[in-house]
């Protein structure tokens, strides 16, 4: 049984780009959430999407959105890279959203931007 | 706002000694805890969670009791193992979403 998985696994690109990161979650999940982790610090939250929809948003501007197909797969786009946006990119799978379901998170995805 | 704080590392310990990393948040309601590791490398793993006042989560020789009276979450294990060398995230749940400490990174010396 797979686990959450990501691609890609590092990538690089500069200012102004966009960039698409993508997540399949673990079988059997329909929920996926994604977080954004600074180096040395914990994981903040994005968002997460449930049923093709967006459900909830941390505090992140729109230049994060996301996506989420019928297969339950998620993509994360972020729009008009700063340098600040370099970080480790987790996303993380579910049943469900109640909030004491145990999510299961991929390895991630570590974007730079220079 | 909710918000979890946890002690800043590295903590380092020899072999077989105690461990303790404390963890404190605060909520309205009532959220569910959870502490979680990353091994080098690697994702997130959920270590073990508590979802009301007073139970106490295990997991691997890890226990963790939610105290609601000192709005409290400390991880402790008896005997730690070289192989406990991670960094370790206490995390709360209120509306669905998960907020986390920054993190304790552990080395365990042999």
């Amino acid at each position: 049984d797979a686990g959450v998985t990501q691609s890609p696994t590092h990538l690089i690109k500069t200012r102004g780009q966009q960039v698409t990161l993508r997540c399949s979650p673990k079988s059997g999940h329909d929920t996926v959430s994604w977080y954004q982790q600074a180096l040395g610090q914990g994981p903040q939250f994005i968002f997460q999407y449930y049923e093709e929809e967006e459900r909830q948003r941390g505090n992140f501007p729109d230049r994060f959105s996301g996506h989420q197909f019928p297969n339950y797969s998620s993509e994360l786009n972020v729009n008009a890279l700063l340098l600040g946006d370099s970080a480790l990119y987790l996303c993380a799978s579910s049943l469900g959203q109640l909030r004491y379901n145990e999510q299961f998170f991929g390895p991630g995805t570590r974007l730079t931007v220079l | 706002g909710n918000s979890v704080t946890q002690m800043e590392g590295p903590v380092t310990l020899s072999e077989e000694a105690f461990l303790t990393i404390n963890c404190t948040y605060t909520a309205t309601g009532y959220p569910s805890l959870f502490w979680y590791v990353q091994y080098p490398g690697e994702g997130l793993q959920l270590l073990l969670k508590a979802t009301k006042a007073d139970d106490k989560g295990s997991n691997k020789g890890f226990e963790a009791t939610y105290r609601k009276e000192t709005t409290s979450f400390h991880l402790e294990k008896g005997s730690v193992q070289v192989s406990d060398s991670a960094v370790y995230f206490c995390a709360l749940t209120g509306s669905d979403k998960i907020i986390f400490g920054k993190g304790t990174r552990l080395h365990i010396l042999p």
